[in-house]
């Protein structure tokens, strides 16, 4: 039982340079998420998407690209890191994030990324 | 706007203890719903319970309970007989009903159970 599936585990990066975090999940889950996990201040969520072919931003977007080209798939994008980009990284998936469901979220097991 | 409020950083007990997580929530919305996840040391993050704002009910699973109450906006969530294996953050988190969903995430207790 696959899940969801992030690569890499960990990352170690320099500013400015770029890097993509891959997210796959097995459940055809239409709802697609990514959180990043800070000390101090819980998961906030940075982009969604409901579909493929449909994203939106979350609560701390900047610096952050997604894509959802298939239902499987939605990468999370590092277009120039910086420091502040240091943080646990998690995917999440659910049957559906609309309205009226109740949208259990199945996560990842996180991806841990330091920009120096 | 939505917020989740776990007030308590860290608590540390010794196993057999019982122990009471909180949990704060506001929001303006009648409908919500409400889970609670744990983060072991591993990193993980496993779904434990969801509650909806209709069910006041309290549950129990095992060595676990959760105390769900709309008058207070509460949902705590008690470990009865703690063990070592308990010990993990935490993590309430609340979701609307209306437009797109996102979970709000409260900041997360660190629970340490001691042998």
């Amino acid at each position: 039982n696959a899940g969801v599936t992030q690569t890499p585990k960990f990352q170690v990066l320099k500013t400015g340079q770029s890097m993509t975090l891959q997210c796959a999940q097995d459940m055809n889950h239409e709802y697609m998420s990514w959180y990043r996990q800070d000390p101090g201040m819980g998961l906030r969520l940075i982009h969604y998407s409901v579909g493929a072919g449909i994203t939106d931003q979350g609560e701390v977007p900047n610096g952050y690209n997604v894509s959802r080209s298939t239902t499987e798939d939605f990468p999370l994008r590092l277009l120039s890191a910086a420091p502040s980009q240091t943080s646990v990284y998690f995917c999440a998936s659910s049957y559906s994030g609309l309205a009226g469901t109740t949208g259990e979220l199945f996560f990842g097991e996180g991806s841990r990324l330091t920009v120096l | 706007a939505q917020k989740v409020t776990q007030a308590q950083t860290e608590i540390s007990v010794v196993e057999k203890e019982d122990v009471t997580l909180d949990c704060v929530y506001e929001t303006r919305d009648t409908t919500y719903y409400l889970f609670w996840y744990k983060q072991p040391p591993s990193g993980e993050l496993v779904f434990l319970i969801r509650r909806n704002s209709f069910d006041e009910q309290n549950e129990i699973s095992g060595r676990y309970s959760w105390n769900f109450q709309k008058s207070t906006s509460s949902f705590n969530f008690t470990i009865t007989a703690s063990q070592v294996v308990d010990s993990a953050v935490y993590f309430c988190a609340l979701r609307m009903n209306t437009g797109f969903q996102k979970l709000v995430f409260g900041t997360g207790t660190r629970l340490l159970v001691s042998p």
